[in-house]
C-alpha cells in the first residue's frame, strides 16, 4: 500500500506564474490536508477537503490559493501568481476518517525566484 | 495564542551519544502533545505521543514526558544511531486532530 504521494518533490516557478502542486491520497482514504511550512517555521493548516468538497479552508490565504479533490484523480493545491513569499513546503496528508490519524506525504519545495 | 518552540538544528551527534531535542508550549489548558519525525525522502510520521501531564510516550528507543510544571515535552534517547538521522518535529493538539500547533523541526545528523 504506497503511502501518500506527493509531486513534484521540487518546483521552482517565476513570480507571476502559476503553481499546481498534488497530492494523491492513500489507497481508501477520502480526506486529505494540506499544510504549508515557511522558512524557520512549523507547519501551518491550510485546508482540508474530502472528496468533492471543502470542509475547512480557514487556513487558506483569501486570495491567489486554491484547492480542490475531485472524485478522480489527486488533490490539487493551486497558487496563482506566485510571489517570493509563496516559497515554502507544502505538506499534504489523508486520513481514512475525520479524527483518525493522518499520514504525511514527502511534500513539495515551491521555490519562486 | 497557543504555540510550540523547538530548539534550533541542526544537531549533530556521534553514534552512541544521548540526545535531547528540546519542546516547551504555550497553550490554554494541556493539550496532547505529539513527536513526529521525517526521514530523509519520507513524509512525516507520528513517533510519539501523550495525552495528559506526566504520561510519558515512548516508541523505537526514543521517549518523552509530558511535564506541565515547565510546559515542555523533551524528546530523548539514550544511544542515537546514524538511522535517527531525520528532522523531529513537536507538536501539539490544537482545535482539531488535523489542526496541530506544530514546532519548526530540528534537524538531528547523527554521524558514525
Amino acid at each position: 500500500n504506497a503511502g501518500v504521494m506527493q509531486n513534484p518533490r521540487h518546483l521552482v516557478r517565476r513570480r507571476g506564474q502559476e503553481a499546481r502542486l498534488r497530492c494523491s491520497p492513500m489507497k481508501g482514504h477520502s480526506h486529505v490536508y494540506w499544510y504549508r511550512q515557511l522558512p524557520e517555521e512549523g507547519l501551518k493548516f491550510m485546508v482540508y477537503l474530502q472528496k468533492e468538497n471543502i470542509i475547512d479552508e480557514s487556513g487558506m490565504p483569501k486570495e491567489r490559493f486554491s484547492a480542490e479533490f475531485p472524485k478522480e484523480g489527486p488533490s490539487i493545491l493551486r497558487i496563482q501568481q506566485v510571489v517570493r513569499g509563496d516559497s515554502a513546503a507544502y505538506f499534504c496528508a489523508s486520513s481514512p476518517l475525520v479524527g483518525e490519524k493522518l499520514f504525511f506525504g514527502s511534500g513539495t519545495q515551491l521555490s519562486v525566484l | 495564542g497557543n504555540s510550540v518552540t523547538q530548539m534550533e538544528g541542526p544537531v549533530t551527534l556521534s553514534e552512541e551519544a544521548f540526545l535531547t531535542i528540546n519542546c516547551t508550549y504555550t497553550a490554554t489548558g494541556y493539550p496532547s502533545l505529539f513527536w513526529y519525525v521525517q526521514y530523509p525522502g519520507e513524509g512525516l510520521q507520528l513517533l510519539l505521543k501523550a495525552t495528559k501531564a506526566d504520561d510519558k510516550g515512548s516508541n523505537k528507543g526514543f521517549e518523552a514526558t509530558y511535564r506541565k510544571e515547565t510546559t515542555s515535552f523533551h524528546l530523548e534517547k539514550g544511544s542515537v544511531q546514524v538511522s535517527d538521522s531525520a528532522v523531529y518535529f513537536c507538536a501539539a493538539a490544537g482545535d482539531s486532530n488535523y489542526q496541530l500547533i506544530w514546532g519548526a523541526g530540528t534537524k538531528l545528523i547523527i554521524k558514525p
